[in-house]
Order: C-alpha cells, then structure tokens, then sequence
C-alpha cells in the first residue's frame, strides 16, 4: 500500500454504537491529522498528533476520541454520536518540517 | 489568525475553455500556499505549492497559480480544461510562525468546477 490509507471506507452506525475509524500512512512522516469534511462547510480541523502527542484539539466533542499508538497509525475512536455527527472524515499526515499534508480517501459516516 | 477566501463557490466552464478560480487570504505574516483537488468519494490531492521563489508556480494536471502579495491572491489557473477536471478545489494557507510542532492548514470552503461538454 502506498500514501494514506483510511479503513473502513463507509460506515453506518447507530447513536448507541462504539466504532474505531483507523488511518496509516506509508509516507515517513510524523505527523498526522484528522479533519471533519461537512456539505456546505470547510473543512474544520480535530485533531493533530506530531511525533505522537497531541498538539490540537480544536473544541472537539468528547464522543470523539483520538488515539497515536505510533507515527504510522491513527485512530479515532467514536460513541454515542450524534446525526449531526454524519460526515466525511478524513485523515492526513506530514513530514514535520515540511507544509504540504497528504490525505487519505475519507471514511463516510453516516449515524443513525 | 489566519483566513482564506474562496470567492466562488462554483464555477460552470465548458469544455477546452480557460477558467480562473480565486483565492484570498488574510494573514499578518508570511505564508506559505497551497491548491488541493478533491474528486467525488475521495480525499484531498496536493495540486501545488507556493513557498518561496517564483511567484508563478505550476502544478499537476496542467494548473497553475500566481502568488501575490500586495493582493494578498493566489489565484488557480487553466487555459484549457477537461471534463475530467470537475471537481472541487481548496486554496490552503500556513502561516511562518508555526514552529515546533506539526504545521497546520487553513484552508478555504472550496470551488466546485464543473466541465461542460
């Protein structure tokens, strides 16, 4: 596998539901992101692990929880969502001194 | 802070003609600028890159942007687009002052470009 790679691709869930949605990159970088892409709306930034601490956590909600176990891999672990919660979410990595961040294909929640 | 503007939200052009999407940002210090595509049910692809240099930097797919300052634009440019060029595009922008930890990206709400047979 090369690039960012976002598993599962499309998930269903319901509001009482737990879900992981897991990103790993095979680029060498070492910083990693997960963004919320919403119809109508920018992309707005959750989370930001460099050298796998947390360095942003943009007022996420707490039913969101992030996790770094290395500088491949991110998960975000999800319950008790909400249907506003029903979005496109995407994940990216870094090299930490340089700029331009590579995005996997997006996982398509949908919560019920 | 930061701030991008995307001036359009969509921009119809037939096939083989030129488009120009528009891009401003706000920022009290250098940035460096970036263009992503994003094609249906997939993420973001780097198009290209402004940091330092020519102010004129071209790009994947046969894009270009100009950097200007005084204007504060970095403006997306084509001057014969395809209909496999529909699609929507983000401007980006991160600011000199991150340091340390992972840089971030600001980015606009996006341009949807549709090609017209």
């Amino acid at each position: 596998e090369t690039g960012v790679t976002q598993t599962p691709r499309h998930l269903v869930m319901g509001m009482t539901n737990k879900k992981s949605l897991k990103c790993e990159q095979h680029l060498g970088h070492n910083a990693m992101y997960w963004y919320k892409q919403s119809a109508k709306k920018p992309l707005e930034l959750m989370f930001v692990y460099s050298l796998e601490e947390r360095v942003e956590n943009n007022s996420v909600p707490s039913r969101f929880s992030p996790e770094c176990p290395n500088s491949s891999h991110l998960f975000l672990h999800l319950h008790t969502l909400q249907p506003e919660d029903s979005a496109l979410y995407l994940c990216a990595s870094s090299q930490e001194t340089r700029y331009e961040q590579y995005f996997g294909p997006g996982t398509r929640l949908t919560v019920t | 802070a930061q701030s991008v503007t995307q001036l359009d939200s969509q921009v119809p052009v037939f096939e083989e003609a030129p488009v120009e999407l528009r891009c401003n940002y706000s920022s009290s210090v250098s940035v460096y600028l970036f263009w992503y595509v994003q094609y249906p049910n997939q993420g973001l692809q780097l198009l290209l890159k402004y940091l330092s240099g020519s102010t004129l930097v071209k790009g994947i797919n046969g894009f270009e942007a100009e950097f200007n300052k005084s204007q504060t634009s970095f403006h997306l440019r084509k001057p014969s687009v395809h209909i496999s060029d529909t699609a929507e595009y983000f401007c980006a922008v991160s600011d000199l002052r991150s340091s340390g930890s992972a840089r971030q990206l600001t980015f606009g709400s996006g341009t949807q470009l549709t090609v017209l047979p």
